[in-house]
Formats: C-alpha cells, structure tokens, sequence
C-alpha cells in the first residue's frame, strides 16, 4: 500500500529563516516523489518532481530511500512562500497519485 | 491553454439528488483523474480514465458512484442519491499521457444538505 505522511499540518517561519517541510512514505517500490503547492485562491500546481532534480522558488527536495523521506527545504524563505504544501507518490503504474495531508506554511515579516 | 476547466464551481444538493461534476481536461490531454478531499484532510485518488475508458477506478466508492469520459465531450463525475458525507471538493487534474505531469482544475466543492 501507497501512504505519504507530513506530520506538520502548520508550518510557520519568519522572513529569512531557513524552512523544511517534512515528508515520509512507505511503497514498496521504487516511487516517484512529488511536491505540489496551492497558494491563496489558486489551484493545485506541481513545485517539483524527484527525477528532474530541479530547484524551483529556491525549493529543493532529496529523495531518501534509506530514510523513506522527501522533505522539501528552502535555505530562505519569503513571505510569498505562503501556500498549502502537499507531498504526492506516485506507483508504477505512473498514474494515481497518493497524497499527504498537507502543511500549511506561513512565512511572517 | 485554458488549463483545467470544472464547472460547476460550486454546487449544492439536498440528501437524494444526483450531483453531475464536469472536468474539460487541457488541450491535447487524454488521461483525467479525479480526485476527493474531505475537510481537513488531504486529496484521496478515485478513478483514472482515458478517453471511453476507466483505467483505474480502486479509489471509487462501490455505490452511487460512476464516471465516464466519452469520445466527444467532458469527463463527468456522477453522485447518486448524495449524502451529507459526499460533502467534498472535488478536483479533476489531466496529463497527456501516464507519468506525466497532472495539471489540476480549480475543483468543485459539493455542499449536500
């Protein structure tokens, strides 16, 4: 069974300040890892993906296989970095996507 | 490119009432899935289909639930006989292919009284 875990489900931080939003899995494959965000009144978009290795806004995420972990940093956070944060696996299959439950990161000034 | 489209936005029923959610997926997508987030908690996956087929549908409830995308036309989320615990946002995403990036629609929330 597929399962993600973010055990914050608030996340606050101030301008400047490095921020690490926590993710686990357990799949019994090799998953592929996403982070999507939703910022205030927007809809759900994709920040980053394991297998593209990219930094988006600044935001980074290291596949840990040994530890079962995606957690996404940013050495510096901004206050537009205020979003709802989800982690997602995805199976073999390359389709269905299992979801966190999300954390709610505020970045005060 | 429009991106995801679903309508309603927003959509109340009262306990009985069949709730029909739409999802236009982006231009050039065939694969859609739908997805469920109750309050408080995260998106729950229910079905995936391409275009005249469901290619997986383990996250659907056995009951009352159906969804179809045909050749011409949008993706339909089907509720028989709504109850108050379908009360949801309900969020339809499409990618061209499988292992693609899912893009996300604005989702519909359903309100069931």
């Amino acid at each position: 069974a597929q399962r993600v875990t973010q055990p914050e489900k608030l996340l606050s931080v101030f301008k400047g300040a490095p921020v690490e939003l926590k993710c686990n899995y357990s799949y019994s494959g090799s998953p592929e890892l996403f982070w999507y965000v939703q910022y205030s009144r927007q809809r759900l978009q994709l920040l980053l993906r394991h297998i593209s290795r990219e930094s988006i806004k600044g935001f980074t995420a290291d596949l840990n296989k040994g530890e079962t972990s995606f957690h996404l940093k940013k050495p510096f956070a901004q206050e537009e970095d205020s979003a709802m944060y989800y982690c997602a696996l995805s199976g073999l299959s390359g389709s269905r996507l299992t979801f966190g439950e999300g954390t709610q990161l505020t970045v005060n000034p | 490119n429009a991106g995801v489209m679903q309508n309603p936005r927003h959509l109340v029923r009262r306990r009985g009432q069949e709730a029909r959610l739409r999802c236009s997926p982006m231009k050039g997508h065939s694969h859609v899935y739908w997805y469920r987030q109750l309050p408080e908690e995260g998106l729950k996956f229910m079905v995936y289909l391409q275009k005249e087929n469901i290619i997986d549908e383990s996250g659907m409830p056995k009951e009352r639930f159906s969804a179809e995308f045909p050749k011409e036309g949008p993706s339909i989320l089907r509720i028989q006989q709504v109850v108050r615990g379908d009360s949801a946002a309900y969020f339809c995403a499409s990618s061209p292919s499988a292992g693609d990036e899912q893009y996300f629609g604005p989702g519909t929330r359903l309100t069931v009284t």
